[in-house]
């Protein structure tokens, strides 16, 4: 199917442990973006991608790890997860970083962290 | 770095009245974009409207009108007729429009409810 994608749509793992979040996109968006939402916090910045191999930190990203090596992929390691990195994170992608360019969320994955 | 107040957690209209939902932001920056999203239960993000900072004419979308005031950095939503599907919260987002791979700054959200 057309559009954004997120895999697992729904994670639980324990403290310590190495986790993998999806991000699958069929526009070929230049853009990409990770984005964690905690209660009281709205939506917040991890990382972000311009291109494949053009990765760079945002907001929040101390605990995570991306990689873009296709330009339709960017995965978001948490690489010994923490109980503060129980949140819903969102995968974003756009064609540009200017206005005409809205940025497309999926549908959000969200993990649990014991 | 820019910074996004949304000071109302909850907001609650009665079906068919008219709503305004109030963002502040703070930037030094004189070039950006404001834009509005809607998220329902179901957790998807949806755009409802846009706004250029240098544009001095309020952008509108069926229902949906903003009041952009630049000098006070101020960026409320007006929501007409309101209808049952309105009820979501609301994000406010901020973007620095120079250039790069910038991502969206959000408020914290404001939750709309719909009294029937």
């Amino acid at each position: 199917d057309a559009g954004i994608t997120q895999s697992p749509r729904y994670k639980i793992t324990e403290t310590g442990r190495q986790v993998t979040l999806m991000c699958h996109q069929t526009w070929s968006h230049s853009y990409m973006f990770w984005y964690r939402q905690d209660l009281g916090h709205g939506l917040r910045l991890i990382y972000y991608s311009a291109a494949a191999d053009i990765t760079d930190k945002g907001e929040v990203p101390d605990g995570y790890v991306v990689s873009r090596s296709k330009t339709e992929n960017f995965p978001l390691t948490l690489e010994s997860a923490t109980r503060s990195q129980t949140s819903v994170y969102f995968c974003a992608s756009s064609e540009g970083a200017s206005f005409s360019n809205e940025q497309f969320f999926g549908p959000g994955t969200r993990l649990t962290v014991l | 770095a820019q910074t996004v107040t949304q000071s109302q957690p909850e907001m609650s209209v009665q079906e068919a009245e008219t709503v305004t939902l109030s963002c502040t932001y703070d930037t030094s920056e004189s070039d950006y974009y404001l834009f509005w999203y809607k998220q329902p239960p179901s957790r998807q993000m949806i755009l409802v409207i846009r706004q250029e900072a240098y544009k001095q004419q309020n952008a509108t979308e069926n229902r949906f009108s903003v009041n952009f005031q630049k000098a006070a950095k101020s960026f409320s939503l007006k929501i007409s007729d309101s209808q049952l599907g309105d009820a979501a919260m609301y994000f406010c987002a901020f973007q620095y429009s120079g250039g790069g791979a910038d991502g969206l700054t959000f408020g914290k959200g404001t939750h709309l409810i719909i009294q029937p």
